[in-house]
């Protein structure tokens, strides 16, 4: 069965850093690409961030461009998400997500999400 | 970046019924086009990908249609556990982006 496992959500202060990691199983990690997904408090989803099977290619939201860093562990089948200077509208539910196959960027497996609340 | 929208925003509906949803893209997409399903608090279920493809165990009574610019996703015969928001995705165009969403409500 795969699964996909955030953590490192919590509450931060604007301008602090944060880092999420997402635990895959039961899948070759190192065979897919991988996305993170946002969704704010009663709104709708939001992409943020994709990184290629290997790492060489990775695309970001513009609204999180030059803040967020998306790296991979494939030895440790984990991904992460790097956040730095969060904003206040950086608070939502982060998603870990896997494409369905190669170069098919819609997502087939998540996780259950990892809260990140910026406040002061 | 490519705008997705969708409509209607609500759609009210028994069950027994059929929900037609929209999607519209403000380029072309080709058929890169995705659809997933939300329902209170759990992460989105994914229905449909390149426009028509059912993913694995999805029911037959979801269908998608559509290309280029205009998409839409079909549930015939809603049963009670289809009542949910549903999103659609592109991925032709970076940034990927998603719709509004339309929830499905009972009426």
């Amino acid at each position: 069965q795969v699964q996909l496992v955030e953590s490192g959500g919590g509450v931060v202060q604007p301008g602090r850093s944060l880092r999420l990691s997402c635990a895959a199983s039961a899948f070759t990690f190192s065979n897919y690409g991988m996305h993170w997904v946002r969704q704010a408090p009663g709104k709708g989803l939001e992409w943020v961030a994709h990184i290629s099977r290997d790492g060489s290619v990775k695309y970001y939201a513009d609204s999180v461009k030059g803040r967020f860093t998306i790296p991979r562990d494939n030895s440790k089948n984990t991904l992460y998400l790097e956040m730095n200077t969060l904003r206040a509208e950086d608070t939502a539910l982060y998603y870990c997500t896997r494409i369905i196959a190669a170069a098919t960027h819609a997502f087939d497996y998540w996780g259950q999400g990892s809260l990140v609340t910026v406040s002061s | 970046e490519t705008i997705l929208t969708q409509s209607p925003a609500t759609l009210s509906l028994s069950p027994g019924e059929t929900a037609t949803l929209s999607c519209r893209a403000s380029q072309s997409v080709s058929s890169y086009l995705a659809w997933y399903q939300q329902k209170p608090g759990q992460a989105p279920r994914l229905l449909i990908y390149d426009a028509s493809n059912r993913a694995t165990g999805i029911p037959a009574r979801f269908s998608g249609s559509g290309s280029g610019t205009d998409f839409t996703l079909t549930i015939s015969s809603l049963e009670p556990e289809d009542f949910a928001v549903y999103y659609c995705q592109q991925r032709s165009n970076w940034p990927l982006t998603f719709g509004g969403g339309t929830k499905v409500e009972i009426k």
